[in-house]
């Protein structure tokens, strides 16, 4: 069965601090993996997308890596702001059909203090 | 930030009514999706369409019913809505040539129903 599971589910830092969210999936065939940020009540906006080659991409504080051997991606976060604050979701996408389907995790949030 | 816009983003209904979101896009992608989030928990996809004339269930039961009779439009429609279909609503669309299958998404509609 295609799954995406999130780790933490839930994460409080101090305004200033880095974290690393991870992912582990087992969605195969495997095409892309991406991180979504979604902030309360919002859609979610992409962060990085990474397809099986490139094992690390980063997009301002955010860089995310990828080990396709083992199935497993990060994503961090460096310097938090308070608007880091959000639902940080995991995607996994499958090349097995012409729709390439998405397989969603769970999201961990995060919670930014000052 | 993505062209795709969801109407109402806020709807609070009572039992046995009927209600249609609404998803237009501006972009001219084929490619259109809806999906359903309860909180704390992963998107689950109810229909896609590739495109004019095209529908499809997704991954989960839904009573709901779409139509594509235009590219940019996708509404969604509950004949009879129940408190059970209470949840967050999002629309998404992809053009699909990119290979990446890259999805944006509209902000939601979350559905009250009492």
């Amino acid at each position: 069965k295609n799954q995406v599971e999130q780790s933490p589910q839930s994460l409080i830092i101090l305004e200033g601090k880095n974290c690393t969210l991870q992912c582990n999936y087992t969605v195969s065939p495997f095409s892309n993996l991406r991180w979504y940020k979604q902030d309360t009540g919002r859609g979610p906006v992409s962060l990085t997308i990474m397809t099986f080659s490139e094992n690390t991409k980063s997009n301002g504080r955010y860089t995310a890596t990828l080990d396709a051997d083992t199935k497993q991606s990060s994503l961090h976060i460096t310097a938090s702001q308070l608007s880091d604050s959000a639902s940080y979701i995991c995607v996994v996408s499958d090349r097995g059909s012409t729709l390439g389907r998405l397989y969603f995790g769970r999201g961990t949030q995060l919670t930014v203090w000052p | 930030e993505a062209d795709i816009y969801q109407t109402p983003r806020y709807l609070v209904i009572g039992t046995g009514k009927k209600i249609t979101l609404e998803c237009s896009q501006t972009m001219g992608h084929d490619k259109m999706y809806w999906y359903q989030q309860d909180p704390g928990m992963e998107l689950h996809l109810i229909h896609y369409s590739y495109g004019v004339n095209s529908t499809e269930k997704g991954d989960l039961s839904s009573e709901s019913t779409v139509s594509r009779i235009r590219t940019e439009h996708f509404p969604l429609t509950l004949e009879s809505a129940r408190p059970s279909h209470t949840s967050q609503y999002l629309c998404a669309s992809s053009d699909g040539t990119s290979g990446k299958n890259e999805q944006f998404f509209g902000p939601g509609t979350r559905l009250t129903v009492l």
